[in-house]
């Protein structure tokens, strides 16, 4: 089985903070995303990866920077947190165009910004 | 713009009956749909697929129907179980890359 583990499930920062949310897969997967999930809106793609040091824009970007220095592992973070970012943040992988595979998702974190 | 929408934002079916989600897409090129299910404060779980070239597949208790030109997807869930509840998302790709998500219906099977 696949497995994603997002380092923390929940996570209190302060307006203005730099924040770091981390992602590690054991699958050797190739592509992996960043999402955040809020009520009426769905998962919404904030960036993804299709291999090492390689990022792509989803559909918001703004106030998010990602890094991908090795395979297993990607980051999201926040360079100045603002409460408009509290939310749940959701980390994906699949394996790459292979052939049709499905995403897999890490458990999320529970982002609120004071 | 939503590439992929679920009108429905919620639907409540009593257990033992069929639950019925639907999805529609507006992009041609998609060639993978997928379902996912999403418990509160957990990842959503891949449910089942199905590729542009079928119109149906069935894994148990679950049939996703795919209509290409009506652009319309469903998933059946036969019998609904209280357990089934939680919310469902339908997603689409194109190129086994990106994945587009519609935003959910809230499923509630009432015992």
């Amino acid at each position: 089985d696949v497995k994603v583990t997002q380092s923390s499930r929940y996570l209190v920062k302060r307006t203005g903070e730099k924040v770091f949310l981390e992602c590690v897969q054991d699958m050797d997967h190739e592509n992996m995303f960043w999402y955040r999930q809020d009520p009426g809106l769905g998962l919404r793609l904030i960036y993804f990866s299709y291999d090492v040091k390689m990022k792509e824009k989803g559909d918001i970007p703004e106030g998010y920077s990602v890094s991908r220095e090795k395979k297993e592992r990607f980051s999201l973070i926040l360079e100045s947190a603002s409460t408009n970012q509290t939310s749940m943040y959701l980390c994906a992988t699949s394996p790459g165009a292979i052939g049709n595979q499905p995403q897999h998702f890490g458990d999320g974190t529970r982002l609120s910004i004071l | 713009d939503q590439q992929v929408k679920q009108n429905s934002p919620s639907l409540s079916v009593q257990e033992g009956r069929i639950s019925i989600l639907n999805c529609d897409y507006t992009n041609s090129m998609f060639d993978y749909f997928l379902w996912y299910k999403k418990y509160p404060a957990e990842g959503p779980t891949f449910l089942i697929s199905i590729s542009s070239i079928k119109d149906k597949n069935e894994d148990g208790r679950f049939t996703v129907f795919l209509n290409k030109s009506a652009k319309h997807l469903s998933l059946h869930i036969v019998p609904s179980q209280p357990g089934d509840s939680a919310v469902y998302f339908c997603a689409a790709t194109f190129n086994g890359n990106q994945f587009y998500f519609g935003t959910g219906t809230s499923l509630t099977v009432i015992p």
